[in-house]
């Protein structure tokens, strides 16, 4: 699976649109981009996922660039409850028996 | 459903002590892993199983064993703890050919 690099913290002010990049310069043709985030110490939550297109559910969008070396995750409005870890991960899709290689993540904040 | 259940929540072992942490799934999930996540960082890979009597090692076996004889079930066992092994443990399920995965609640351990 191709590596990730996420900027390790990033602020945001409430209401605003927070934009979390992913470098993922090494991603193979069959590899989906997936975005997690894990709020305090709770289990990972799955936010989104894409192959080449740009994405959108109620949560957030995915931007993924035309060369597909870098996606960005935006968060429209973000609150306070979005201030959580936001990891980005490159993984070939579903039927990779469960594994998912975590980086660094990026630590959201997201202030009044 | 419940989702992905882990117990305990808690658990303090002595050095060499042996325990089971149980991962349980009421979603009929094909696959399941473990991961372990240290102060600071993103979460590790340690076992995950792509179906029930199939089992392989992630990026850190060493230490634990698993074993998948329901597609329900998912015990991560410590053989002989150690300090080193004092973390966050989370299970997670997925669906075969799905994108999402599910996580648990976690399991705080700590080994003295």
């Amino acid at each position: 699976d191709a590596k990730t690099t996420q900027p390790p913290s990033m602020d945001c002010a409430e209401g605003r649109a927070a934009n979390l990049p992913c470098n993922h310069s090494t991603i193979s043709g069959n590899e989906y981009v997936y975005w997690y985030r894990q709020i305090h110490s709770q289990g990972p939550q799955y936010i989104i996922h894409g192959l080449k297109n740009n994405e959108t559910n109620e949560m957030a969008s995915l931007i993924i660039t035309e060369d597909r070396k870098s996606s960005t995750l935006i968060l429209p409005h973000a609150t306070l409850r979005d201030t959580a870890v936001y990891y980005c991960i490159v993984r070939v899709g579903g039927n990779q028996g469960g594994k998912l290689i975590f980086g660094q993540g990026t630590e959201l904040s997201v202030k009044p | 459903n419940a989702g992905v259940t882990q117990t305990p929540k808690f658990q303090v072992l002595k050095t060499g002590q042996s325990m089971t942490l149980q991962c349980a799934q009421d979603m009929n999930h094909e696959y399941m892993s473990w991961y372990r996540q240290d102060p600071g960082m993103g979460l590790r890979l340690i076992h995950y199983s792509v179906g029930a009597g199939i089992t392989d090692q992630g990026e850190v076996p060493n230490g634990y064993n698993v074993s998948r004889s329901t597609t329900e079930d998912f015990p991560l066992r410590l053989l002989s703890a150690a300090p080193s092994q004092t973390s966050v443990y989370f299970c997670a399920s997925e669906n075969s050919g799905g994108h999402e995965q599910y996580f648990g609640p976690g399991t705080r351990l700590t080994v003295t």
